[in-house]
């Protein structure tokens, strides 16, 4: 059973495409990240989703949206796509407590985007 | 703002040496602190985690303590096997409201030969 799942594995697209990773979760959480993991590992938070709604935004460029069907998806469409695009997106997920969240995020197992 | 440092790699020992990754910290307030693993090919896994200061986490021979006084969460194993060999990823964790920001350290490579 796949806690957080990621869909397409690998992605290899030209410069100016639309693309888009989806994103879902089983756990019953309430809320949704994206990150990037670059060239040289180094993973940065884009966004958070809680309930549908955008939480976390990390001055990421306007091409790059999210978008929140439900509580258990949170996919990703970039617009006009650049070299520096190419990165590994990683997906994940954690339950709310009440006021806080719980400090655990559970993660899928990312999508390679290769940007010609 | 928040920010972590961890050891560069990589880090190549052998079978059954003693392994240590430092890792410290820069945050306001008390962040949680976490250990993530990265095995090739694959998606992070949480490899251990702690709350609060003085709290130790531990997991699959691995530990860290959260040592508030040197802002550190450095992770240790007393044997590694070939099996260890992925990327560490120390990280902290920004409470939010309705969600927590995790703030990574550049991830360290480890190489285990047998």
């Amino acid at each position: 059973d796949t806690a957080v799942s990621q869909t397409p594995k690998y992605l290899v697209t030209q410069m100016g495409n639309d693309k888009s990773i989806k994103c879902e979760q089983n756990l019953g959480h309430d809320t949704m990240y994206w990150y990037k993991q670059d060239s040289k590992k180094f993973l940065k938070i884009m966004f958070s989703y809680n309930n549908k709604e955008l939480i976390i935004n990390e001055t990421v460029p306007n091409r790059f949206s999210p978008k929140s069907p439900d509580k258990a998806h949170l996919n990703l469409h970039i617009n006009s796509l650049e070299l520096g695009d190419s990165a590994v997106y990683f997906c994940a997920s954690s339950p709310t407590q009440g006021a806080l969240s719980y400090n655990e995020q559970f993660f899928g197992p990312g999508t390679r985007l290769t940007v010609l | 703002g928040n920010s972590v440092t961890q050891m560069e790699g990589p880090v190549t020992l052998s079978e059954e040496a003693f392994l240590t990754i430092n890792c410290t910290y820069t945050a306001t307030g008390y962040p949680s602190l976490f250990w993530y693993v990265q095995y090739p090919g694959e998606g992070l896994q949480l490899l251990l985690k702690a709350t609060k200061a003085d709290d130790k986490g531990s997991n699959k021979g691995f530990e860290a303590t959260y040592r508030k006084e040197t802002t550190s969460f450095h992770l240790e194993k007393g044997s590694v096997q070939v099996s260890d060999s992925a990327v560490y990823f120390c990280a902290l964790s920004e409470r939010k409201e309705y969600g927590n920001k995790l703030v990574f350290g550049a991830g360290t490579i480890l190489r285990v030969k047998s």
